[in-house]
């Protein structure tokens, strides 16, 4: 039982292209985050929809765009991709309020070359 | 904003001993939660424990415990009795209070060695 599952697991492309991940929860939870892991492990917040909706974009290029079409779902899609967004990128869930831990997926480690 | 430092970027302990790793975080705000998680290579990010800032009681979980100092905006994790699983990147996290979906803001984590 996936709490939250990403796919794919790991994704190698060409500069220039468009790729998705998907994300998925199961835990109920109205807040998706997602994140990016840099090759020094540093963890940023990219984007937060709760039920559906944007709540935060954290100065992300427009190449990258999250859709949310239920609140258990959210995808990301990289448009024109570039070297330098090789990362892990990390889906996550939580509920609302302070107390709630964030539960991560797995990461999809995105290869650009 | 808020922001976590983590001053160690490596540490070792031989198996069985007791290491602490630090953490430090920058806030205005009096309502929020502290973090611990590791990462292990296989990449999950796993939730160590969780410190609500207005309790006083540090938090413990079996070997895991911190030592919370409010005023000094400290936070360190301390793991007694390590095992060879404790390898990890162990990362420090912030998260406002309230009812709000705000995210978990991260240190910059330290890499955590076992010596057997």
């Amino acid at each position: 039982d996936t709490a939250v599952s990403q796919t794919p697991k790991y994704l190698v492309t060409q500069m220039g292209n468009d790729k998705s991940i998907k994300c998925e929860q199961n835990l109920g939870h109205d807040t998706m985050y997602w994140y990016k892991q840099d090759s020094k492990k540093f963890l940023k917040i990219m984007f937060s929809y709760n039920n559906k909706e944007l709540i935060i974009n954290e100065t992300v290029p427009n190449r990258f765009s999250p859709k949310s079409p239920d609140k258990a779902h959210l995808n990301l899609h990289i448009n024109s991709l570039e070297l330098g967004d090789s990362a892990v990128y990390f889906c996550a869930s939580s509920h609302p309020g302070g107390n709630s831990p964030l539960h991560f997926g797995n990461g999809t480690r995105l290869t650009v070359t | 904003a808020q922001t976590v430092t983590q001053s160690q970027p490596e540490m070792s302990v031989q198996e069985a001993e007791t290491v602490t790793l630090s953490c430090t975080y920058d806030t205005s705000e009096s309502d929020y939660y502290l973090f611990w998680y590791k990462q292990p290579p296989s990449r999950q990010m796993i939730l160590v424990i969780r410190q609500e800032a207005y309790k006083q009681q540090n938090a413990t979980e079996n070997r895991f415990s911190v030592n919370f100092q409010k005023a000094a905006k400290s936070f360190s994790l301390k793991i007694s009795d390590s095992q060879l699983g404790d390898a990890a990147m162990y990362f420090c996290a912030y998260r406002s209070g309230g009812s709000g979906n705000t995210p978990l803001v991260f240190g910059k984590g330290t890499r955590l060695s076992v010596i057997a």
